[in-house]
C-alpha cells in the first residue's frame, strides 16, 4: 500500500521561528510537491521537485524554501515563520508526468 | 492561479440519492482528476480522465469531460454517509508538471 507520511499532524510555532516540515514517501516516486490549503482558496502549490536535488517554484514560494537530498524525502522550510503562514500544509508525490498524486495526511501549522 | 472552479460550493442530499458536482476550467488540458478530502485529512485520488476521453466509471463514480465547454462533472450514485467529504477537481496542462486545483465542493450526506 502506497504511503506518504508527514512529520507532524499539528504544529504550533512562534513568529520568527524557523520551521521544518518533513515529508517521506515509500513509492520511489520522482516527483514531490508541497501545497498549502486555506479556506476559500483551495490548494496552492508552493514548491515541487522533479527529482533529487531539483526544485521548482510553484505559485506561492515567497517565505518558503525546500530541500530534497534523498529521493524519498522532501522538506519544506519556513525561514522565519509569520502569522500569515498559518495553514494546512499538504505533501504529495507521483510518478512523472501526467499521473495521479498521492497525498500525505497534512500538517496543520499555527504561527502565533 | 486557480484553474478549476467547482459548482456548487456546497451540496446536501439524502443518503441513497445521487450527487452531481461540476468543474469548469480555463485552458487546454492533458487530463483532469478528481480528489476527495475527508475533514482535516489529506486528499485521495478518485479518478483521472484524459482529454481524449468523454466518460469514465469507477464503482459508484461516473466522470464526464466536455473539452469544448471546458467542463467536467462527477456523479456519485447511491450516496452513503461515508461519501461526506470535500471534492476537488484538478487539471494538468500539456508539458506542465503541475496540478491546478479548484476550490472544491463540500458534500454532506444526510442519513
Amino acid at each position: 500500500d502506497v504511503k506518504v507520511t508527514q512529520s507532524s499532524r499539528y504544529l504550533v510555532k512562534r513568529t520568527g521561528e524557523k520551521v521544518f516540515l518533513e515529508c517521506v514517501q515509500d513509492m520511489d516516486h520522482e516527483n514531490m510537491f508541497w501545497y498549502r490549503q486555506d479556506p476559500g482558496l483551495g490548494l496552492r502549490l508552493i514548491y515541487f521537485s522533479y527529482d533529487v536535488k531539483m526544485k521548482e517554484k510553484g505559485d506561492i514560494p515567497e517565505g518558503y524554501s525546500v530541500s530534497r537530498e534523498k529521493k524519498e524525502r522532501f522538506s519544506l522550510i519556513l525561514e522565519s515563520a509569520s502569522t500569515n503562514q498559518t495553514s494546512m500544509y499538504l505533501c504529495a508525490s507521483r510518478l512523472p508526468i501526467y499521473n495521479e498524486q498521492f497525498f500525505g495526511p497534512g500538517t496543520r501549522l499555527t504561527v502565533l | 492561479s486557480q484553474q478549476g472552479e467547482e459548482d456548487p460550493q456546497a451540496l446536501s442530499i439524502q443518503e441513497g440519492e445521487n450527487a452531481t458536482m461540476n468543474c469548469s476550467y480555463k485552458t487546454s488540458i492533458n487530463n483532469l482528476q478528481w480528489y476527495r478530502q475527508n475533514s482535516g485529512r489529506g486528499l485521495v485520488h478518485l479518478i483521472l480522465i484524459r482529454s481524449n476521453e468523454r466518460e469514465k466509471h469507477s464503482g459508484r463514480l461516473r466522470v464526464t469531460l466536455d473539452t469544448s465547454k471546458k467542463s467536467s462533472s462527477l456523479l456519485i450514485t447511491a450516496s452513503r454517509a461515508a461519501d461526506t467529504a470535500s471534492y476537488f477537481c484538478a487539471t494538468v496542462g500539456f508539458g506542465n508538471e503541475k496540478l491546478t486545483f479548484g476550490t472544491g465542493t463540500r458534500l454532506t450526506i444526510i442519513p
